[in-house]
């Protein structure tokens, strides 16, 4: 079946853009979570969705939020980009079930760098 | 807050070695992940480990989880190169806490 997709892959913008990132999950997945993962910070979480509601939002500033659309499809939103959002940004999606091991898997990610 | 810290963060063994990798997070939890991750990729799913005492192993890697010492580890037997990469474990509470990683280089 197919995985986690994640477009576009790679992104370059300048300070001050802004940018949309998106996640489509593994058919019958209907959590999507986004995950920032940086040199410096690590993996830190940014928010879950869930049925096309915002269920946890980690611990960002406002210029970043998100969206799922009716068929789990995500999208992120980074606006008045900073040279520090400059990251990889990974989407996850899990079943939230116990029979498939509350398991969550991992796109292949975008890499964005803002300069 | 909920703090995830992985010892040792960078492992340098020689192949055919074995070593442990350890995950201690500050609260409790209903389960952890353990994830692997290759330079420029995404994370690989290894273990879920959801109750005291859960033991998994693959391959070469083994994973377990005590929820009272709030403590699991990942354990290498006879490394081969192949498992080089980062191995992150991460908990979930609300969200998947990750810890910072443990880089491990197999030589020769």
């Amino acid at each position: 079946k197919a995985g986690v997709t994640q477009t576009p892959r790679y992104l370059i913008k300048t300070r001050g853009q802004q940018v949309t990132l998106s996640c489509s999950p593994i058919s019958g997945h209907r959590s999507v979570s986004w995950y920032q993962q940086t040199p410096g910070q690590g993996l830190q979480f940014l928010f879950e969705y869930f049925s096309e509601t915002q269920r946890n939002k980690g611990n960002f500033p406002g210029r970043f939020s998100g969206r799922q659309f009716s068929n789990s499809r995500s999208e992120m939103n980074v606006s008045t980009l900073e040279l520090g959002d400059s990251a990889l940004y990974l989407c996850a999606s899990s079943l939230l079930k116990m029979a498939d091991n509350y398991g969550y898997t991992f796109g292949s990610g975008t890499r964005l760098t803002v300069v | 807050e909920l703090k995830v810290e992985q010892n040792p963060l960078f492992l340098s063994m020689q192949e055919g070695k074995n070593y442990t990798i350890y995950c201690n997070y500050s609260t409790t939890s209903d389960r952890l992940y353990w994830y692997r991750q290759d330079p420029g990729k995404s994370l690989e799913s290894l273990f879920v480990l959801l109750s005291n005492g859960a033991v998994k192993q693959e391959g070469r890697l083994m994973a377990s989880l005590d929820t009272k010492a709030r403590l699991s580890t990942l354990h290498i037997t006879a490394a081969v190169h192949d498992l080089s990469a980062t191995y992150f474990c991460a908990v979930h509470r609300y969200a998947l806490n990750f810890g910072k990683g443990t880089s491990l280089l197999v030589t020769p």
